[in-house]
């Protein structure tokens, strides 16, 4: 699976649109992006995934740039409980389903 | 409640003294995973299973053995445990590994010391 770079730390005001960046430049085109997130030393949590069309749920939506090397991760009101490393993950169908989770965004938000 | 659940949360061992860690899931998922969280390397992958009786290594399976007799259950056993395997443990699941659609859930983790 292709390897993500992400910024080892952000800080965000709360209330306001957190805009979490990831390049994965080697990315293949049967690979999707993937986004978990884990607060403390709980168990990692799925947040959205996307192959090439921005996504949006409940939770965050997700940019795809047109040529597919990079992405952005948006949680639209950041609260003091999205605080958590974020993690980005290029993920294909061969293999075994074996998320390679990097060392993720660690993401502050500031009251 | 959909989750999966691991026991123990919290463990302190001595090295040799074989132990079990429990995974259980209640979602009928198909796949299951082990993996190991050390500061600096990140999740690492232990061990897998697809289906019932189908297991296989990940990244770092030396030390670890697995079974999978019945869907809901995947346990972790150390039959020797060395200080190098205090580590925070996550179990996940999901209902078909094939599918993009199919994300990750993991347990709450457990934390292990050998001392």
């Amino acid at each position: 699976d292709a390897k993500t770079t992400q910024p080892p730390s952000m800080d965000c005001a709360e209330g306001r649109a957190a805009n979490l960046p990831c390049n994965h430049s080697t990315i293949s085109g049967n690979e999707y992006v993937y986004w978990y997130r884990q607060i403390h030393s709980q168990g990692p949590q799925y947040i959205i995934h996307g192959l090439k069309n921005n996504e949006t749920n409940e939770m965050a939506s997700l940019i795809i740039t047109e040529d597919r090397k990079s992405s952005t991760l948006i949680l639209p009101h950041a609260t003091l409980r999205d605080t958590a490393v974020y993690y980005c993950i290029v993920r294909s169908l061969t293999g075994a389903n074996n998320l390679f989770f990097g060392t993720g965004t660690r993401l502050t938000v500031i009251p | 409640e959909a989750q999966v659940t691991q026991n123990p949360r919290y463990l302190i061992t001595v090295t040799g003294k074989k132990l079990t860690v429990t995974c259980s899931q209640n979602m009928n998922h198909e796949y299951m995973s082990w993996y190991r969280q050390d500061p600096g390397l990140g999740l690492r992958q232990i061990y897998y299973s697809m289906n019932v009786e189908v297991t296989d290594k990940g990244d770092v399976p030396e030390g670890y053995k697995v079974s999978r007799k019945e869907k809901r259950n995947f346990p972790l056993i150390l039959e020797s445990p060395s200080p190098n395997q205090t580590s925070l443990y996550f179990c996940a699941s999901s209902l078909d590994p094939r599918s993009y659609n199919s994300p990750l859930h993991f347990g709450n983790g457990t934390r292990l010391t050998v001392t």
